[in-house]
């Protein structure tokens, strides 16, 4: 069966420090990739997503960037936190079964920029 | 672009009852597809039920059932023989069959299931 795994599951970091969120899938080859982002009491805001090794797609401008340097590797980054980085943040797979594309999320990782 | 609204920011249900979720979209297309997640305490999105638009059979597993009302727009959630495990932030998203498969979220639904 498939699985996912993300880590850290809690981060605090200060303004302007570096980001680094990994996430892994297990289970399945060639997936979708995608990476959300929660804000307090709102739904999920895509970020990023990949459709294979090296092929990212942004969603939103923001200082934040992804990487995916092997196939069932998805990495988020950033170079200097702000504080409007801070949300839950959860990294999902789908891969083309019946062309129905269903995601399936992670446990997330939740981000405190102070 | 797509939108998704989910106006019930909260609900409440007696243990055993049933209850209605709604959600309504906003889309100029015509294939796509919609899904209810559930996310618990823990904050792992869970997904709960699917629709096909080109299929006029609601869909249902389990407990949990839809009311899909493709020219309405609306896609309602009824959760049936609530148990207090189904206590959750409810969330709609849209997917279009066309493109990156991006989900489009709404707001969500808190649900409180009352011993």
């Amino acid at each position: 069966s498939q699985t996912i795994h993300q880590w850290p599951a809690t981060l605090v970091q200060p303004v302007g420090s570096p980001l680094s969120l990994e996430c892994t899938v297990e289970g399945t080859s060639n997936p979708n990739l995608y990476w959300y982002r929660q804000a307090a009491g709102r739904g999920l805001q895509l970020l990023f997503y990949s459709v294979g090794i090296g092929q990212i797609s942004s969603e939103v401008p923001q200082n934040l960037s992804a990487s995916r340097p092997q196939d069932r590797q998805f990495i988020l980054s950033s170079k200097k936190l702000l504080l409007s980085d801070s949300g839950f943040y959860l990294c999902a797979w789908s891969v083309g079964l019946q062309a129905i594309y269903e995601q399936y999320f992670g446990p997330g990782t939740r981000l405190t920029v102070t | 672009a797509q939108t998704v609204t989910q106006s019930q920011p909260e609900m409440s249900v007696q243990e055993a009852e049933t209850v209605t979720l709604s959600c309504t979209y906003d889309t100029s297309e015509s294939d796509y597809y919609l899904f209810w997640y559930k996310q618990p305490p823990s904050r792992q999105m869970i997904l709960v039920i699917r629709q096909e638009a080109y299929k006029q059979q609601n869909a249902t597993e389990n407990r949990f059932s839809v009311n899909f009302q493709k020219a309405a727009k609306s896609f309602s959630l009824k959760i049936s023989d609530s148990q207090l495990g189904d206590a959750a932030m409810y969330f709609c998203a849209y997917r279009t069959n066309f493109g990156n498969e991006k989900l489009t979220f709404g707001t969500g639904t808190r649900l409180t299931i009352i011993p």
